[in-house]
């Protein structure tokens, strides 16, 4: 079964703090895709990140840094020098080579305060 | 106006009473989902279309049907509203990828429709 854990519900953190999401993965496929999802107070949701299995190496854009692990099945998120206009909700999500399904499964997501 | 848009964005209805929420997108994406997102739970899918006239059951398919007579049109029906399926619902799309099955390709997603279930 494809399942993604996101343990943080909440986090409050003063604006300039780093903050790091975690997500938790689990699937039995060898081909899959990560991703994360922004979805601000408006209530959109914003695609950020795609990552596939056979890529482990780390991606930087800009305050946001993604470190993808598979020997912890983990793709934790963070931001740098968080501002107030990063509070939202952050989803990850898992994508598997399911013959020709392609379900995309979401954690239960985190709620980020950024406090000025 | 190209993109997904989801319609009603706002919707109350009776418990019993049948509501369709609609969904439509202009890329001719391959792949379109329903999705409800409620507090604790996160995005829990509903059903999913991989083509026209092809659609499969998600995680909490029970009190909902949908139909895609049109790749570009997905439905979701409520055949007798619950309080319990209060909630907001979100509509998705993907492409296929050429050559694969589009699992690597990012969800792009409707606006959501507040439903209330009184």
């Amino acid at each position: 079964a494809q399942k993604v854990t996101q343990a943080q519900t909440e986090i409050s953190v003063v604006e300039k703090e780093d903050v790091t999401l975690d997500c938790v993965y689990e699937t039995r496929d060898t081909t899959y895709y990560l991703f994360w999802y922004k979805q601000p107070p408006s209530g959109e949701l914003v695609f950020l990140i795609r990552r596939n299995s056979f890529d482990e190496q780390n991606e930087i854009s800009g305050r946001y840094s993604w470190n993808f692990q598979k020997s912890t099945s983990s793709f934790n998120f963070t931001i740098t020098a968080s501002q107030v206009v990063d509070s939202a909700v952050y989803f990850c999500a898992l994508s598997a080579n399911r013959g020709a399904t392609n379900k995309l499964i979401f954690g239960t997501g985190t709620l980020l305060a950024v406090q000025p | 106006d190209a993109g997904i848009t989801q319609s009603p964005r706002y919707k109350i209805t009776e418990t019993g009473r049948q509501v369709t929420l609609m969904c439509h997108q202009t890329w001719s994406h391959s792949y379109m989902f329903w999705y409800r997102q409620d507090l604790g739970h996160g995005l829990r899918l509903i059903y999913y279309s991989a083509a026209a006239d092809i659609t499969d059951k998600g995680e909490v398919p029970d009190g909902y049907v949908v139909s895609r007579s049109k790749t570009e049109n997905f439905p979701l029906t409520l055949e007798s509203a619950t309080r319990s399926q209060t909630s907001v619902y979100f509509c998705a799309s993907r492409d296929r990828v050429r050559g694969g099955f589009g699992h690597g390709t990012e969800a792009f997603f409707g606006q959501g429709t507040r439903l209330t279930v009184v």
